[in-house]
């Protein structure tokens, strides 16, 4: 079992409308959770970061929420446009010792259309 | 600025065919990585340079070699290419080893091995 899990899998929304996007995390304990967009044929770009004692972050039309206590985080996209279609990926990153390690979710692919 | 750049973005192998995937980067950033990804999988590690001078395996290492030749660059070898090995591998580099820096992604290399 994955310890970064998404949901849903894929998602389809009219342009327009806004979408939420979910993320559960089993690892612990954690220094910080961020969400990455992925165009197709393109590596992962940062949209938001989070520390453990942050609950929420907003980046233009994108606001990710994180819960601690739940381990889940959320990112929600406001008025979504064509060029949201993308895969979105919730990373942790875990300490462990010394040394700190990132366990990345699969994603979840939002396609918008007309 | 070109950020994360790596070379070639397709590849087609034989069983047992070497290759080595190339990544340079001009952010003057100290430590670089190696991930691939797999459907239904997320991102995983499979070598990283701390710092120029040093790498380290990662989760996934079997059957690959790294070489930090200097700061900008970081390249990724197959020995002897095995169809398990078919998967789209990216480098990043991030200015520190400390997670809490953003680390920007290569677009990608995709490679099919028959």
């Amino acid at each position: 079992k994955n310890q970064v899990e998404q949901s849903p899998q894929s998602l389809i929304i009219l342009e327009g409308k806004n979408c939420t996007l979910q993320c559960n995390y089993t690892v612990s304990p954690f220094s910080n959770l961020r969400w990455y967009k992925q165009d197709t044929g393109r590596g992962p770009v940062s949209l938001t970061i989070m520390t453990f004692s942050e609950n929420t972050k907003s980046n233009g039309r994108y606001t990710a929420t994180l819960d601690a206590d739940t381990k889940q985080s959320s990112l929600h996209i406001t008025a979504s446009q064509l060029s949201d279609s993308a895969s979105y990926i919730c990373v942790v990153s875990l300490i462990t010792g010394t040394a700190s390690k990132l366990t990345f979710g699969t994603g979840t692919r939002l396609q918008v259309t007309l | 600025n070109a950020g994360v750049t790596q070379t070639p973005k397709f590849q087609v192998l034989k069983t047992g065919q070497s290759m080595t995937l190339q990544c340079a980067q001009d952010m003057n950033h100290n430590s670089m990585y190696w991930y691939r990804q797999d459907p239904g999988m997320g991102l995983r590690l499979i070598y990283y340079s701390a710092s120029e001078g040093t790498t380290d395996k990662g989760e996934v290492p079997n059957g690959y070699n790294v070489s930090r030749l200097n700061k900008r660059e970081f390249s990724l070898r197959l020995e002897s290419a095995a169809p398990s090995q078919t998967s789209v591998y990216f480098c990043a580099s991030r200015k520190t080893w400390d997670l809490n820096t953003e680390a920007f992604f290569g677009q990608g290399t995709r490679l099919t091995v028959v």
